[in-house]
């Protein structure tokens, strides 16, 4: 299957701090999702991005779609500590087909 | 609109048993698709159910199994049950244009 790497691994910030985070691929995507896990919940979609270079923002939360198609960006403004969760990017190279999940991003914001 | 849906949200099983664990698409979703999540540890991709039909499994041995049903819901079957299938099932479901998925909250599956 396809390998999503996601960085960093963790992160623990202050309150108000913003937070970066990408995930890259050793394939072109044609869809790129973020999705944030709080504990024992399902994921929950955050942005979806569907075209190369797209700038997609939601509230604080803004995403990217890398130009090479093989990356992609989650930006967090002013971090809050309901951010706190698990970040997964997931990449899908055509419509149709399944889409692959990153290692995930763990984020703890500190009061 | 109901999201997804699973059940049970909790099941323990002793070593060698078997386990059922049930997913219910959100309404006018074809595709289902089954993750496991051990934990502190990323999805791992299990199975993908469309319109009935096996589309693809991940790298899972055969005692994982499942079917998806003429109404979409799907089953996920774990025969031989070990220590190490310990985790959390998710079961995410999407459309015929397969933007996106909407996940359930899971099934934890504790192994003893």
């Amino acid at each position: 299957g396809q390998q999503l790497n996601q960085s960093p691994q963790s992160m623990f910030i202050q309150e108000g701090e913003d937070v970066s985070m990408n995930c890259t691929s050793s394939s072109i995507f044609n869809t790129w999702l973020w999705y944030k896990q709080e504990p024992g919940e399902g994921p929950v979609l955050l942005i979806a991005l569907y075209k190369a270079g797209e700038l997609t923002s939601n509230g604080r939360l803004t995403a990217q779609f890398g130009i090479t198609r093989k990356d992609s960006f989650l930006n967090i403004s002013a971090s809050i500590p309901s951010d706190v969760g698990i970040y997964f990017c997931a990449g899908q190279v055509n419509t149709g087909n399944q889409f692959y999940f990153g290692t995930g991003t763990s984020l703890t914001v500190i009061p | 609109e109901a999201g997804v849906t699973q059940s049970p949200t909790h099941l323990i099983k002793t070593r060698g048993q078997q386990a059922t664990l049930r997913c219910s698409p959100i309404s006018g979703h074809t595709s289902v698709y089954w993750y496991q999540q051990a934990l502190g540890l990323g999805l791992q991709f299990l199975l993908w159910y469309d319109e009935g039909e096996e589309r693809n499994r991940g790298n899972f041995p055969p005692r994982f199994s499942g079917r998806q049903f003429p109404n979409y819901s799907s089953e996920l079957n774990v025969n031989a049950l070990e220590l190490e299938d310990s985790a959390l099932y998710l079961c995410a479901s999407s459309d015929s244009r397969w933007r996106g998925y909407t996940f359930g909250s899971g099934t934890r599956l504790t192994v003893v």
